[in-house]
């Protein structure tokens, strides 16, 4: 059964750059056909895609949010990362790492970042 | 961007009724490329509908999606105590690819 964790740092200091990374266990993240998502949930809000990076190393982006995300893939780690840049209190949020196809299954369980001084 | 609205913000119903929830398109989204979720609070989202018909994996035959084009609907025919949650509708662009949800429709007990 595939399983998503996400971790790193919960408190980040505003324009300082967000680092968490999602481990994949139980199938490996170069199984070609998906693609490997970054969504985000502000405190009581809705989901806000981030953008994803395929198997192949293709990334996309929301393009709201293109010019401060970095995703990239650690395949001998099975993990993948994500970095958003130059972070404001508008970024806190839980953020959530899951696998794409036709819909996003399964998710991580989320981990709550805090943009703060 | 393609924009989702999702209706009735909220939905108030008793178990054992029927639910109808509502996405509307700004523009047309191919029906391969609509999901619906469902969040309690404290979770990560479920997927419950891809393609815009077809269940999950592990999903009660009670949730059905339907609709294409513009208007798609998720539907609960039996509301059980459970189902009682958020649910997101989310289209996929492929062109440049896009990924947007839904506002959320708060589905409580009446």
């Amino acid at each position: 059964q595939l399983q998503l964790q996400e971790s790193g740092s919960g408190l980040v200091k505003p324009s300082q750059t967000l680092s968490l990374t999602c481990a994949v266990s139980g199938g490996s993240i170069s199984s070609g056909g998906y693609s490997w998502s970054w969504i985000r949930q502000p405190p009581g809000k809705g989901l806000e895609w981030i953008g994803y990076i395929y198997h192949s190393g293709s990334t996309y982006y929301n393009p709201s949010l293109k010019s401060r995300v970095t995703i990239s893939v650690d395949r001998s780690k099975n993990q993948f990362s994500l970095k958003l840049s130059s972070v404001t209190a508008a970024d806190t949020a839980v953020y959530y790492c899951a696998r794409g196809a036709l819909g996003f299954d399964p998710w991580g369980q989320g981990t709550l970042v805090t943009v703060s001084s | 961007e393609i924009v989702l609205t999702q209706s009735p913000g909220t939905l108030s119903l008793s178990p054992g009724e029927r639910a109808t929830l509502s996405c509307r398109a700004s523009q047309s989204v191919s029906s391969s490329y609509l999901a619906w979720y469902q969040q309690k609070p404290g979770q990560a989202p479920r997927l419950l509908i891809y393609g815009a018909s077809s269940r999950a994996t592990g999903i009660p035959d009670r949730f059905s999606g339907s609709g294409s084009g513009t208007d798609f609907t998720l539907t609960i025919s039996r509301l059980e105590p459970e189902d009682f949650a958020v649910y997101y509708c989310q289209q996929y662009g492929s062109s440049p690819p896009w990924i947007t949800f839904g506002q959320g429709t708060r589905l409580e007990i009446k």
